[in-house]
């Protein structure tokens, strides 16, 4: 009865350099959320993806930020030339299919450390 | 703009009383209301949740209230153990639209420490 699973649990990237964070849901759901928290503060939304699909992508930065999940495999959370402000720790979270109201359900994060 | 406040950065509270984090929202079209509690270097865990229909939702050791007037919730852990030290974050969602799923809005978190 696996959660929600991300790796890598620690990321060192130099600047420039493209960062590619996963995320495996808990089993049987089919939304998956990611959320970036920055040093002393609260978790904030970056997107919302269902299989294959973006939902809602307000959260995320217009420029090298992507996100995808597809029909097989992991989601994953894309940085590309990364910057020293995108230090933070990225956690994505997973729900049920179908219903009103569903608790989102959290993995361990990933730790990204630009220098 | 902060939409999600939890004004206490910390608390301290003897072990065997009662824990009480506070929360206050802004947006009125906040429907569904979660807490969650985090160790370092981990994700969050889920806790307990309350929709706008109930004013209360007990579950063992913690219960919630709901104050929709005054746009205020709080988690009462009683009684506390040491345990439950940890940041306790706050979160809100909008009614679904579509009887699907919605971003949720964090506050800042209140660390909690348990003293033996």
């Amino acid at each position: 009865n696996a959660g929600v699973m991300q790796n890598p649990r620690h990321l060192v990237r130099r600047r420039g350099q493209e960062a590619r964070l996963r995320c495996s849901p808990m089993k049987g759901h089919s939304h998956v959320y990611w959320y970036r928290q920055l040093p002393e503060e609260g978790l904030k939304f970056m997107v919302y993806l269902q299989k294959e699909n973006i939902i809602d992508e307000s959260g995320m930065p217009k420029e090298r930020f992507s996100a995808e999940f597809p029909k097989e495999g992991p989601s994953i959370l894309r940085i590309q030339q990364v910057v020293r402000g995108d230090s933070a720790a990225y956690f994505c979270a997973s729900s049920l299919e179908s219903g009103l109201y569903y608790e989102q359900y959290f993995g361990p994060g990933t730790r990204l450390t630009v220098t | 703009d902060q939409q999600v406040k939890q004004n206490s950065p910390s608390l301290s509270v003897q072990e065997g009383r009662i824990s009480i984090l506070n929360c206050d929202y802004t947006n009125s079209m906040f429907d569904y209301f979660l807490w969650y509690k985090k160790y370092p270097a981990e994700g969050p865990t889920f806790l307990i949740s309350i929709s706008s229909i109930k004013d209360k939702n007990e579950d063992g050791r913690f219960t919630v209230f709901l104050n929709k007037s005054a746009k205020h919730l709080s988690l009462h852990i009683v009684p506390s153990q040491p345990g439950d030290s940890a940041v306790y974050f706050c979160a809100a969602s909008p009614r679904p639209a579509n009887f699907g799923n919605e971003k949720l809005t964090f506050g800042t978190g209140t660390r909690l420490t348990i003293i033996p």
